[in-house]
């Protein structure tokens, strides 16, 4: 129990265009999620709070318009990379507060995402 | 002002051999939980332990096991018999409040080898 996965694992992409990447949680309901970023060699950053059914809270220093989250059900939110440049290139990976599980949080397995 | 600090950027083990990870923390909130993940290469956050704040007794979960001095406002990981596949980095993190679904903040992590 308790899995929350990620979609896709990795991505390529031209500067410019837009990444959408996917997290779900896949048996148990999830009214908030989180996003991370990583870069190499770094800590874990938090990015925004996606919640259901709500407009999603941002970190100080994270651009909203640039990175969009849609919260759309109890198992999915998804993390779009608008205008990606290659200073967006980054592993982005998602949590998940699990009831169930006392008071801890689950992580996807990340997406690698480089920008050409 | 850093809300979670690992001062141990590697550790070198031998095999077999106990470690500590060493974490400290800061927080004005009473209840908080603190939280150990293992993330090996290939990216994912493997959680590890846990510990709340109003938690009597020190967690322990296999081999692992978290050393919470509170009034020194430290959760050091301990890891018996250390294995070859524990080499990776390891990241403590902290939630402040009662609820799941709270923020996590990420110490800097350290970066463990188990020398064969």
């Amino acid at each position: 129990g308790a899995v929350v996965s990620q979609h896709p694992s990795r991505v390529i992409c031209k500067s410019g265009t837009s990444v959408k990447i996917e997290c779900r949680s896949l048996d148990f309901q999830a009214t908030t999620m989180f996003w991370y970023r990583q870069f190499p060699k770094q800590s874990l950053m938090l990015m925004a709070t996606s919640n259901e059914g709500s407009k999603a809270t941002y970190e100080q220093g994270v651009e909203k318009d640039k990175f969009l989250i849609n919260h759309a059900s109890l198992t999915l939110s998804t993390l779009t990379v608008t205008s990606a440049h290659p200073e967006d290139s980054s592993f982005y990976i998602c949590s998940a507060p699990v009831v169930f599980k006392g008071e801890t949080q689950y992580f996807g397995p990340g997406t690698r995402l480089l920008v050409l | 002002a850093q809300k979670i600090t690992q001062t141990q950027p590697g550790m070198f083990v031998q095999e077999k051999e106990a470690v500590t990870l060493d974490c400290t923390y800061d927080t004005s909130d009473p209840s908080y939980g603190l939280f150990w993940y293992k993330q090996p290469s290939s990216g994912e956050m493997i959680f590890l332990i846990y510990q709340g704040s109003y938690d009597q007794q020190n967690a322990t979960e296999g081999r692992y096991s978290l050393n919470f001095q509170k009034a020194r406002k430290s959760a050091n990981l301990v890891i018996s018999a250390s294995q070859l596949g524990d080499s990776a980095m390891y990241f403590c993190a902290m939630r402040e409040g009662i609820q799941g679904a709270q923020k996590l903040v990420f110490g800097q992590g350290t970066r463990l080898t188990i020398n064969p």
